[in-house]
């Protein structure tokens, strides 16, 4: 059972905004930052926002992320058909001493 | 740009060790975490745990004790072996950069920024 949770599907049609969740605790996401990654379809995951809210470069201003409390969410906007993957959040779980990941929430493109 | 490539047998019998290599080109080893994660077929992902430059790693509990990850500098070459295998442990195995980062505001930061492809690694008699 992941340590983070993240509802399993999202969706959204072109154009839209959608958001994603990723639930923690006091000793994961509310003592730490939060990581989100994409994993495109038969494809290793890429970092898509670090350190709450920063994104690598070449990575589109249409993704952003937030954080509050012991909660994060990451959100895209003016939805793409390219966008249709899995997304993961992360971080550090001071209790376990270990990287922890959300369960993934896949994206559909309607 | 830093580039990771894993390598290492694809196909592992029960009960014996999974050793990968992953060869980091375009930059150095020094100075950062190097991590292995995993991912089962249709499975999220799962950190297996990582190593500091200055060669003082940390795993998952749960893997804590089949595992071994080490550092070649001279190779520009971090590895990773899991001993007594069983099925559960096949997946695709990623190795990546690890971005890292603590301040008293925000705490700790483990982000990784380069992966490489992925290899798949199968348990099986």
């Amino acid at each position: 059972q992941p340590v983070l949770t993240q509802s399993p599907s999202a969706s959204g049609t072109p154009g839209q905004w959608v958001t994603i969740s990723c639930s923690g605790s006091g000793s994961t996401i509310g003592s730490n930052t939060v990581d989100w990654y994409q994993q495109l379809p038969g494809t290793a995951p890429k970092l898509l926002v670090y350190r709450n809210n920063l994104r690598p470069s070449g990575v589109p201003d249409r993704f952003s992320g937030s954080k509050s409390g012991a909660s994060a969410s990451l959100a895209i906007s003016g939805l793409q058909s390219e966008d249709e993957a899995d997304y993961y959040c992360a971080a550090w779980d001071d209790s376990l001493n270990v990287v922890v990941f959300g369960g993934g929430t896949k994206l559909t493109v309607l | 740009q830093v580039q990771l490539q894993e390598s290492g047998p694809g196909l592992v019998k029960p009960s014996e060790t999974l050793s990968l290599t992953c060869t980091v080109s375009g930059g150095s080893i020094s100075g950062y975490y190097w991590t292995w994660i995993r991912q089962p077929p249709g499975k999220g992902l799962e950190w297996i745990g990582h190593i500091h430059y200055s060669g003082t790693p940390t795993y998952y509990s749960s893997l804590k004790s089949r595992v071994t990850i080490s550092l070649d500098t001279s190779k520009n070459q971090f590895s990773l072996n899991l001993n007594s295998v069983t099925a559960a442990d096949t997946a695709v195995y990623y190795c990546a950069r690890v971005l890292s980062n603590k301040d008293f505001w925000n705490g700790y930061s483990f982000s990784f920024d380069s992966w490489g492809q992925g290899t798949l690694v199968t348990v099986s008699s």
